[in-house]
């Protein structure tokens, strides 16, 4: 059971926008900057986003990132069939002294 | 350019042992902290240990601590991860990737490797 939540899926179609959303405590995403991976089917995890709202040279600007108190958000817009991945977020808990990451969410474009 | 890959896994027995590799290239290794993440299979992301630049400081996941050590030698560019006493709740992709700095929690994981199976198994 992860510590970091998660739904475990998401949905859209093609055009649209999605909400992942990432909730944690005050340990963790409270005080500490959230990162977000995208890991296409088959393939290894990769750097979507980091430090909440940041995207790593190549990543689309469709990709937004955002933190409000212990909770945390990725915003896919322009949704395209590509962007069928899992999504899982990340920070540091300062009380477990290690990385947590949410349980992932699998995003589907209908 | 960066590139991370692991070798070492395979099929064990359970308590048996198994050390995994990370071979890096393309970036000063010694300065980057480097941690392990596994996945079971169809699971999400589980993060297992994390070593300093220097490698005097790491970090472990309560599942595997006291059973699992990790290294490095930099003079190698290659990451370890020792396996010891392993479960089949420990059957996983195992993935080394870096942090862009040389202390562990600060970051966030910029380049991850393809990843390495581990199956635990009578």
């Amino acid at each position: 059971q992860s510590v970091l939540t998660q739904p475990p899926s998401a949905s859209g179609t093609p055009g649209q926008t999605v909400t992942i959303s990432c909730s944690g405590s005050s340990s963790n995403i409270g005080t500490k900057f959230v990162h977000w991976y995208q890991q296409l089917p088959g393939a290894a995890p990769k750097l979507l986003i980091y430090r909440n709202n940041q995207r790593p040279s190549g990543v689309p600007d469709r990709f937004s990132g955002s933190k409000s108190g212990t909770s945390a958000s990725l915003a896919i817009s322009g949704l395209r069939s590509e962007d069928e991945a899992d999504y899982s977020c990340a920070a540091w808990d300062d009380n477990l002294g290690h990385w947590l990451f949410g349980g992932g969410t699998r995003l589907t474009v209908l | 350019e960066v590139q991370l890959a692991e070798s070492g896994g395979g099929l064990v027995q359970p308590g048996g042992s198994l050390r995994l590799s990370c071979g890096a290239s393309g970036f000063s290794f010694s300065g980057y902290a480097m941690t392990w993440v596994r996945q079971a299979p169809g699971k999400g992301l589980e993060w297992v240990s994390g070593i300093s630049g220097s490698g005097d400081t790491t970090y472990y996941a309560d599942s595997v601590k006291g059973r699992f050590t990790v290294s490095r030698d930099n003079s190698k560019n290659t990451l370890y991860l020792q396996m010891n006493s392993l479960r089949v709740e420990d059957t996983a992709v195992y993935y080394c990737a870096r942090e862009p700095i040389p202390a562990v929690g600060f970051g966030y994981f910029d380049f991850w490797g393809q990843g390495s199976l581990v199956s635990v198994s009578s």
